[in-house]
């Protein structure tokens, strides 16, 4: 089945450090992944639509400048939380569906990746 | 978005079959009914998902309501794997670039 692969799975680091996520699909190419984040004890909520070859999507209140999206290939997105805060500490979780297969198959998620900034 | 509406928590024995309901009366007709769960500290997996006809896979299986108002995921015999929170959600067949809207979903407890 479409696998999706997330890395790295667990960051903790200092306050003002940047952090890179990468998100991956593995068997499968992605026009476009999506990127979540979920807070403790909280449902997941949509933080940006990644599209290849262009500049990717913000959903409301959240800022374009701290998390920075590259989708440079059909098969890899990144994630870069720039000088992160302790606020800024989540579960980020990322997601991509084959579009080959038509636009209403599933989305496949990653494993997330937890962030935890001191 | 159409919005679903689920209990916020079931409970159910293990090896006996759990009924899921979610209810979506303000769906259109091109919205699909997709199910995701997700398993503590993982991202979540994908289920099962259908539009009119009932579904069956390895997984699951999903009665929809002949009117589409409501939908129901059933776990024929559940295992203690099985628990996780379940999110019932609408997805146009023309949102193929749309993220996903999570609702607050159905914690699914599963005692030994």
């Amino acid at each position: 089945g479409a696998v999706v692969s997330q890395h790295p799975s667990r960051v903790i680091c200092k306050s003002g450090t940047s952090v890179k996520i990468e998100c991956r699909s593995l068997d499968f190419q992605a026009t476009t992944m999506f990127w979540y984040r979920q807070f403790p004890k909280q449902s997941l909520m949509l933080m940006a639509t990644s599209n290849e070859g262009s500049k990717a999507t913000y959903e409301q209140g959240v800022e374009k400048d701290k998390f920075l999206i590259n989708h440079a290939s059909l098969t890899l997105s990144t994630l870069t939380v720039t000088s992160a805060h302790p606020e800024d500490s989540s579960f980020y979780i990322c997601s991509a569906r084959d579009y080959r297969k038509g636009g209403n198959q599933p989305q496949h998620f990653g494993d997330g990746t937890r962030l935890s900034i001191l | 978005d159409a919005k679903t509406t689920q209990p916020n928590s079931m409970e159910s024995n293990e090896e006996e079959p759990v009924h899921l309901p979610c209810n979506h009366s303000t769906i259109s007709g091109t919205d699909y009914i997709h199910w995701y769960r997700q398993l503590p500290s993982q991202g979540p997996e994908y289920v099962i998902h259908g539009l009119t006809s009932n579904v069956n896979n390895r997984m699951a299986s999903l009665a929809i309501a002949e009117d589409r108002k409501s939908s129901t995921l059933i776990l024929h015999r559940a295992t203690l794997r099985d628990a996780a929170v379940y999110y019932c959600i609408l997805l146009n067949s023309g949102g193929g670039a749309d993220g996903l809207t999570f609702g607050k979903g159905t914690h699914l407890i599963i005692q030994p």
